[in-house]
């Protein structure tokens, strides 16, 4: 596999589940990216990993829960969602440090839908 | 409050016409400037960078232009396809953070 990709691409959950998205990047990049992206809606960054370690949180509810077990993986744990948290989750992944122009990788996307 | 703006209507034009499409900011003093292509239930795919020492850059049909005075920044396609068709964002670096803005995006939609 190359770039980015994203796993489950469609999800459905109830307000009560727990579910997982996974990320992993095959780019050799140090950071990495979740981001919502709701209809009609500019993205919107949640969570920053830079060389494992998380350097950004923007407001995020804690019902969304990140873990970055290494460079190359990214995984986003849903418990308790809101109708409202449906949306098309995308990660992301950049090379930082060497150059300021953070030219970002994107996956696919997960498109959740909470019933 | 720092702002990014692109026209949120979709933009409709003829095949083998120029495109141009318009990314507005407020706020901000960004090194760069940075343009995305979206398809449909798919993520952004990287298409070009402008620095803030660069009044215009070009990739085959793309052209991309800073406007540091005006702030503003202008995608054009050149000779535009059927396949061109797709919603395009612009992103600006945020505050010397690294981290990118994106504006919401203008779709556009090229007609055989």
């Amino acid at each position: 596999e190359t770039g980015v990709t994203q796993t489950p691409r469609h999800l459905v959950m109830g307000m009560t589940n727990k579910k997982s998205l996974k990320c992993e990047q095959h780019l050799g990049h140090n950071a990495m990216y979740w981001y919502k992206q709701s209809a009609k809606k500019p993205l919107e960054l949640m969570f920053v990993y830079n060389f494992k370690e998380q350097t950004e949180n923007n407001s995020v509810p804690s019902r969304f829960s990140p873990e970055c077990p290494n460079s190359s993986h990214l995984f986003l744990h849903l418990h308790t969602l809101q109708p409202e948290d449906s949306a098309l989750y995308l990660c992301a992944s950049s090379q930082v440090g060497t150059s300021r122009y953070n030219e970002q990788f994107f996956g696919p996307g997960t498109r959740l839908t909470v019933l | 409050s720092q702002k990014i703006e692109q026209n949120s209507e979709a933009l409709n034009i003829q095949e083998g016409k120029t495109a141009t499409l318009t990314c507005n900011y407020t706020n901000y003093s960004p090194a760069y400037l940075q343009w995305y292509r979206q398809d449909p239930g798919r993520g952004p795919v990287f298409l070009l960078l402008i620095r803030e020492n660069e009044k215009e850059k070009r990739k085959e049909r793309l052209k991309v232009t800073f406007d540091t005075t005006l702030k503003q920044s202008l995608f054009h396609i050149t000779a535009s396809q059927p396949a061109d068709s797709a919603t395009y964002l612009c992103a600006l670096e945020s505050s010397n953070t690294g981290k990118l803005i994106f504006g919401q995006g203008t779709t556009l939609q090229v007609k055989p």
